[in-house]
């Protein structure tokens, strides 16, 4: 079980828009602390897509982007492409662990 | 260019020990908390470990507190994480991560190196 929610998987087909949740509480994101979004393709390293909620590292197409509101946070993709197929995964900090936390991973796939 | 590579995965019974490192390259290594994240089979993303710049303030995972020591050597650019008593469930592909100095998120990620406990 993990400290942020995701929904397990999400798909769209290319070009469309989908988006992705992470819910958190009052320890973490509602504690104000960051969210922050990878992309994880098998084998591969996680990538860091989007910083500090809302902010793009550079590389990282303007088709992602991240909002957050209360004790939750969301991650759009529009204009989907093949390559857009992996595992996204939220990750902030919990005051009460004094750690990092994660999301459990959104799976998804482009029809 | 920022490099992280980790080393030192391999197949153990649960109980034993083990020491994983993380070679790093391209940047002012003890300028920079580092973290280690780890992947169990089918499973999410999970924070394990991390170390300060200096070294001396570390934070661990409750499921690893008092098994696990994080440690870094900041002459050789290298950190370390000691896994002792492991279990199986320590089953996972370790990360080693670059933690950006501004906000608590992993800019820089290694490839991994896999862990197995089993009997």
């Amino acid at each position: 079980q993990s400290v942020l929610t995701q929904p397990p998987s999400v798909s769209g087909a290319p070009g469309q828009r989908v988006t992705i949740s992470c819910t958190g509480s009052s320890s973490n994101i509602g504690a104000n602390y960051d969210v922050h979004w990878y992309q994880h393709l098998p084998g591969a390293a996680p990538k860091l897509l989007i910083y500090g909620n809302n902010n793009r590292p550079s590389g990282v197409p303007d088709r992602f982007s991240g909002s957050k509101s209360g004790t939750s946070a969301s991650l759009a993709i529009t204009g989907l492409q093949a390559e857009d197929e992996a595992v996204y995964y939220c990750q902030s900090y919990d005051i009460s662990l004094s750690g990092s936390v994660f999301g459990g991973g959104t799976k998804l796939t482009v029809l | 260019e920022v490099r992280l590579l980790e080393s030192g995965g391999n197949l153990v019974q649960p109980g034993e020990s083990l020491r994983l490192s993380c070679a790093a390259a391209g940047f002012s290594f003890s300028s920079f908390a580092l973290t280690w994240v780890r992947q169990a089979p089918g499973k999410g993303l999970e924070w394990v470990s991390s170390i300060s710049g200096s070294g001396f303030d570390t934070y661990s995972a409750d499921s690893v507190k008092g098994r696990f020591t994080i440690s870094r050597d900041n002459s050789k650019n290298t950190l370390f994480l000691q896994m002792n008593s492991l279990r199986a469930e320590d089953t996972a592909i370790y990360y080693c991560a670059r933690e950006d100095g501004s906000g608590y998120y992993f800019d820089y990620w290694g490839q991994g190196t896999l862990v197995t406990v089993s009997s």
